[in-house]
């Protein structure tokens, strides 16, 4: 069956490091992949989109990679911040206008 | 504020009512889509318009269920008959389509609680 997995368990890091959240998924061949963070109460914001013929992709402190044989999406936020704090939800097109979403990673970043 | 916009924010209703949920998309954007989601999901989908046209529906979308985007500009998401079950927040979200990538701009959702 078709799976988006990202870390149910929560993140907790110290400001300053960087912040790696992983997205796994099976059965699906995406022509691209996004994330999205979203906080408590409120509609996910649009961060970085990544294409299958890319490796990497960054945007100011955020990076992100693709890798289509192992089939995973690492997110990395370096220099983190509480302000970072928020769930990251990673998202899969899957070619029919539909999009997929995992269930997030909650990240908590500490001063 | 030209983002998505989505009212209400809140809706409590008793079990067996109907609910009517809005959204208004960003103007120059023809995609809009709608998710349910719960505590601790990601965004579920349920439905998706294409200008006018609604052109696909999740199965999970059960019959007491029903969009419409009538000009093409806002939307609207009926819930007949609610059930306990479809206590969750509502997500509209809303798209230009540019090439086979978009980016899809979500509204703040509207929290349903059937009691």
């Amino acid at each position: 069956s078709q799976k988006i997995e990202q870390n149910s368990e929560a993140l907790n890091i110290q400001e300053g490091k960087t912040a790696t959240l992983t997205c796994n998924y099976t059965n699906y061949s995406p022509a691209y992949l996004q994330w999205y963070r979203q906080d408590p109460g409120r509609g996910p914001v649009f961060l970085l989109l990544i294409r299958e013929n890319e490796k990497e992709k960054r945007k100011e402190r955020l990076k992100v990679t693709f890798d289509t044989t192992l089939k995973q999406s690492l997110f990395h936020i370096t220099a983190s911040q509480p302000a970072d704090s928020a769930t990251y939800l990673c998202a899969l097109d899957t070619g029919g206008f539909k999009t997929i979403f995992g269930a997030g990673t909650r990240l908590f970043v500490k001063a | 504020d030209t983002g998505v916009s989505q009212d209400p924010r809140h809706k409590i209703t008793k079990r067996g009512q109907n609910v009517t949920f809005r959204c208004d998309p960003i103007s120059e954007h023809n995609r809009l889509y709608w998710y349910r989601q719960t505590l601790g999901q990601g965004p579920e989908f349920l439905t998706y318009f294409q200008n006018e046209a609604q052109l696909e529906k999740s199965r999970l979308l059960s019959d007491r269920f029903s969009a419409e985007r009538p000009k093409g500009s806002f939307s609207t998401l009926e819930i007949q008959r609610t059930e306990q079950g479809d206590s969750a927040m509502y997500l509209c979200a809303s798209s230009l389509a540019q090439g086979e990538a978009e980016t899809q701009y979500f509204g703040p959702g509207t929290r349903l609680l059937v009691l």
